[in-house]
């Protein structure tokens, strides 16, 4: 069993749509949760941490839920330039970051 | 203040050569972590360094993989006698310590022929 799964998609939605993926992590020991967005060919870059109480950050709200051992990230008034693949990312507490495989998003005109 | 810096962007190996990638850490950052990215999978982990210490090599193949991050200069993940299923993007990442957030490099993709 992968250590972070995602639904790989693709989503594709218009502009001004709210879109919402998941992931789900098998290691109940993981601590830090994390999304990261990696547009084609790029490097990762964070896009926000993800806290035990919810968190948002401008248009974009991630949940975390322990007991069922799941991440989600929901954008609001998506964008074109939301277009990306979404990385769902833990980490035990030491160093290994564990990534998922991606979630695309596709924004259309 | 220059980000985490990889060179080269793309190389192309023949089967059986070697492979040598660099990564400049940002300013201030002495730790380092390499990661690979095969086609449709997520990023794995290879490999942890400080400056001339390996701390974490459990994420690196056994054979024809190894790394360094000499006192001066970059870091370098080389691959010996490089195979097909080498092909992927080598992704380096830097922290000022081990507990905070990794910046990534732009990556160095591998196409082995």
């Amino acid at each position: 069993r992968k250590e972070v799964e995602q639904d790989p998609g693709p989503f594709n939605v218009p502009e001004g749509a709210t879109v919402a993926f998941n992931c789900t992590y098998s290691n109940s020991a993981s601590q830090s949760f994390f999304w990261y967005r990696q547009d084609c060919r790029k490097e990762p870059k964070l896009l926000m941490s993800v806290y035990s109480s919810g968190n948002e950050d401008g248009r974009f709200t991630a949940q975390l839920n322990r007991a069922s051992q799941y991440i989600s990230l929901l954008i609001r008034d998506s964008k074109l330039s939301d277009s990306a693949t979404y990385l769902c990312v833990v980490r035990k507490g030491d160093y290994k970051l564990s990534f998922g495989a991606g979630t695309t998003v596709t924004v259309r005109a | 203040n220059a980000g985490v810096m990889q060179n080269p962007r793309h190389l192309v190996r023949r089967r059986g050569q070697e492979a040598r990638l660099r990564c400049s850490p940002m300013k201030g950052h002495s730790h380092v972590y390499w990661y690979r990215q095969l086609p449709e999978e997520g990023l794995k982990f290879m490999v942890y360094l400080q400056k001339e210490n390996i701390i974490d090599e459990s994420g690196m193949p056994k054979e024809r993989f190894s790394a360094e991050f000499p006192k001066e200069g970059p870091s370098i993940l080389r691959i010996q006698q490089v195979v097909r299923g080498d092909s992927a993007a080598y992704f380096c990442a830097s922290s000022p310590d081990f507990l905070n957030e990794q910046y990534f490099g732009p990556g160095t993709r591998l196409t082995v022929t």
